[in-house]
């Protein structure tokens, strides 16, 4: 079965780092670009970061650019994302998210979630 | 503000027809992509590349666009079929990701 699984999920106080990781099984992870998106309480959601399918292209959401660091691991199947100097209005939901199958602009694999908290 | 424009609400009677715009720049020069999201859940996409959509997606969904504004079409609505609704559209030009800032669909 197709999935993806995020984890590492916490509070955090502003300005600590944490690294969100995302698990995929089922799918040739290697033949896929991969992004982070995110969603506030009650808000809608934010792309945040996405990465290529051979990791060397990355783009940034402008508010996260700096700060975050996508990346991953296609031998173990793994996509990250590195959070630095987080601040209050990170706090979310973050989705990782396949594309490339159906479209390259489409998301068509969603994780179930992982929430990051920010409080001092 | 969003750079793509939703609506924030439709509310539709079971049987009928919901319709969702999407606006902005953007949608001219890129495919649209629709996605529903549940309370809690993550979102599923329903709709790519403007009016295509994946397997085990009903017909009764249906994309298209126009200069400026794309639409998803809901025929016969159901209470199943409540929820948030995004646009999104992949910008080739900068690489980024854009979403709408989302419809709430309540069927009445």
């Amino acid at each position: 079965e197709v999935a993806l699984v995020e984890s590492g999920g916490t509070l955090v106080r502003p300005g600590q780092s944490l690294t969100l990781a995302c698990a995929a099984s089922g799918f040739t992870f290697e033949d896929y670009g991969m992004s982070w998106v995110r969603q506030g309480a009650g808000k809608g959601l934010e792309w945040v970061a996405g990465i290529d399918w051979t990791g060397t292209e990355t783009k940034y959401e402008d508010s996260v650019k700096g700060r975050f660091t996508i990346s991953r691991d296609n031998a173990k199947k793994f996509v990250y994302l590195k959070m630095t100097t987080v601040r209050v209005e990170d706090a979310a939901v973050y989705f990782c998210a396949r594309s490339g199958y159906l479209s390259m602009g489409a998301f068509d694999i969603w994780g179930p979630g992982t929430t990051i908290s920010v409080s001092s | 503000s969003d750079v793509l424009t939703q609506p924030p609400s439709v509310s539709v009677a079971p049987g009928q027809t919901a319709t969702i715009s999407c606006g902005g720049d953007f949608i001219g020069r890129n495919n649209v992509n629709w996605y529903r999201q549940r309370p809690g859940q993550a979102p599923v996409l329903i709709v790519y590349d403007d009016s295509d959509r994946p397997s085990g997606i009903p017909e009764r969904f249906s994309g298209s666009k126009s200069v400026g504004t794309a639409t998803l079409t809901i025929t016969g609505v159901d209470v199943g079929d409540e929820g948030d609704y995004y646009c999104q559209v992949w910008d080739v030009g900068s690489g980024h990701r854009l979403f709408g800032g989302g419809t709430k669909v309540a069927v009445l």
